[in-house]
């Protein structure tokens, strides 16, 4: 499975967006890019996904490179309840059914 | 809510023991998926089932086992149980089996093995 390197841990403000960062240098033509976040005791929840077309949903924005090696999820303004791990995974239709999950990245929102 | 439902919530047993998580995936899943949760391990990937066919396996134990009913329900049986094998257990629902398509997730059944 292609690989997707996030950072560790982010911090934003309250209200103020967010930028998170996935690097994945090794998509493939067929991987399609989607989003998880897990909140605290919760499973992990569907956020977004894409191809090669920025994407929007009621949730978050998705903005993908021109060349698909590295995307960016965007929080418009973020709310304490965005305090969560984020997954960057990369979904390829012909070796994969496994949709395997990196350490993502623990946002904490400061109020 | 995802529409994805797992039971127990909670289960506690003893090692050596036997036990089954229960899942129900949202209206219209075809696809289900197991994943083991450890604090030192992070999210691991177990097994996929699709329309009562096994389609992946990843890092699941021969202790462990699972299957798909005809009504799409699926359960996870953990034997012998270690106390290794504590974790929260996930599973997910897919409408289709394509790269596209989105993973709900239940809540997870958290097992404790004394």
């Amino acid at each position: 499975d292609a690989k997707t390197t996030q950072p560790n841990s982010m911090e934003s403000n309250e209200e103020e967006p967010v930028h998170l960062p996935c690097n994945h240098s090794t998509i493939s033509g067929t991987d399609y890019i989607h989003w998880y976040r897990q909140l605290p005791s919760q499973g992990p929840e569907y956020v977004i996904h894409g191809l090669t077309s920025n994407v929007n949903n009621r949730m978050a924005s998705l903005a993908i490179a021109e060349d698909r090696k590295s995307s960016t999820l965007i929080l418009h303004r973020a709310t304490l309840r965005d305090a969560a791990v984020y997954y960057c995974i990369l979904r390829d239709v012909d070796t994969g059914n496994q949709f395997y999950f990196g350490t993502g990245t623990s946002l904490t929102v400061i109020p | 809510d995802s529409g994805v439902t797992q039971t127990p919530k909670h289960l506690i047993t003893a090692t050596g023991q036997r036990v089954t998580l229960r899942c129900s995936p949202r209206s219209g899943d075809l696809s289900v998926y197991w994943y083991q949760q450890s604090l030192d391990q992070g999210l691991q990937f177990l097994i996929q089932y699709y329309n009562g066919e096994e389609r992946a396996k990843g890092n699941i134990l021969e202790r462990f086992s699972a299957q798909q009913f005809p009504d799409l329900h699926s359960e996870l049986n953990l034997s012998s149980l270690e106390l290794g094998d504590s974790a929260l257990y996930f599973c997910a629902s897919s409408a289709r089996d394509r790269a596209n398509s989105p993973l709900h997730f239940g809540n997870g059944t958290r097992l404790t093995v004394t």
